[in-house]
Order: structure tokens, then sequence, then C-alpha cells
């Protein structure tokens, strides 16, 4: 099974602050790598599919990038309502698995 | 508008079944892959269990594979998880996921339903 390693866990940061949130696949799943928000108490919300295409009604300032089996999810300006927490999820093979989880909390 | 609705949830005992269904409306529910995602309190998200869009591919995670059953039936716009021989740590809310395309891999979930929470405990 295709492990993935979602780092940091957990961050603090202002707003207006750039964020980085890095997956890490166990092995190559080319682009098929897709990044989800989920606020408290609400289901999730896909944001990125395929490693850097924003899903339609997704703000600019979410990206994403890939450099072989590394993704990055970047929040170029964090604005009060991105408070949540992020998950990667590789869809190249089943079983399809999501990483841990990055919590972004408002300084 | 695109909804989904899960049903089935609740208390149940160890060892037991329920059956878990997913209402899908507001898309043409045949032409895509549907997926069964569940999340522990206070823990991530776990996929379960995918179909695809003719029930032709079916993949399941290990930790339920030989207790849990997908399946789906495009006439009634419903998919399904039939839960046998239940444990503690299955306890979960448990979501139906709609996929972007009509494979169980290659593409990532556009819609979710609210969930529908399972207890397993004695």
């Amino acid at each position: 099974d295709i492990q993935m390693t979602q780092s940091p866990s957990s961050l603090s940061a202002s707003v207006g602050d750039r964020v980085t949130i890095t997956c890490r696949a166990s092995q190559s799943i080319t682009s098929y790598l897709n990044w989800y928000q989920q606020q408290p108490g609400k289901a999730p919300k896909l944001l990125i599919y395929a490693a850097s295409t924003l899903q339609s009604g997704v703000p600019s300032r979410f990206s994403g990038s890939e450099s072989g089996t590394d993704f990055t999810l970047t929040i170029s300006s964090l604005q009060p309502e991105d408070f949540a927490t992020y998950y990667c999820q590789q869809s190249y093979s089943p079983p399809l698995t999501f990483g841990g989880g990055t919590k972004v909390e408002i300084k | 508008e695109v909804h989904l609705v899960e049903s089935g949830g609740g208390l149940v005992q160890p060892g037991r079944s329920v059956r878990l269904s997913c209402a899908g409306s507001g898309f043409t529910f045949d032409d895509y892959a549907m997926h069964w995602v569940r999340q522990a309190p206070g823990k991530g998200l776990e996929w379960v269990s995918g179909i695809n869009w003719n029930s032709g591919s079916i993949d399941y995670a290990d930790s339920v594979k030989g207790r849990f059953t997908i399946s789906r039936d495009n006439a009634k716009n419903s998919l399904y998880l039939q839960m046998n021989s239940l444990r503690t740590e299955d306890t979960a809310l448990y979501y139906c996921a709609k996929d972007m395309g009509g494979f169980v891999d290659a593409d990532g979930f556009d819609m979710w339903g609210q969930g529908t929470m399972v207890t397993v405990s004695s």
C-alpha cells in the first residue's frame, strides 16, 4: 500500500502569511495527488486535484505543486476562513490513502 | 445542485451488522465512481471502499476487507455499504463521496455528504 506522510501535523500562522504544507508519497504516484480542506464539523472539500489543478470555485490563493514524490499545498495569503485541517490523498492505486492531516490555526 | 445524503448509522453491538445507504441527486449517478470514507472521532480521514460506475471494479481498505461490501443501484441513484462483523474500531462518521471520474482510481472526490455516524459498542 502507498503511504502518504504529511507535514507538519499542525501550524500556527497569522492572517496574510504564506503557508506551505508538504505531503510525501512512499512510491511514485505520478500526479495523482489531491488536497482537501476540512473545516470543523463539516465534510471535506476538494481544493486541488491532479497535484496542481484548482477545483472550480476555490480561491486562487491556494496552489499545488509537485517534485517527484513530494507534493506541496501553498496558501499564498492566509485568510481567517482558512482555519481548517488539510489532507492530501493519493488516487494512483487502491487502497486510496490519505495523509495524516495538517491543522492550521490562526495566530 | 449535487447532493449526497447518507443514512443507516446508529448504535450497534460488536459482531453485529449494519447497512449504510447514500442517495445521490443533481448529477448523472451512473457516470461516476463512488466511495465511502470514514473518520473516527478526533481522527483523520480513512478511505474505506470504492466502486466504479458500473460496479465492474471494487476495492477495499485492508482494515475492512472481508467484512464490508460496497454496492450500488444506478436505477435508484444509491450507494450502499454492508458492514458485517463490526468492531469497536469501526466507530466513525461514514461519508459518501462522489468521484470526479468513472473509475475508483485517478481522480479526486468532488462532492461529499454530511456523513452518518456508526457507533460500535456493547
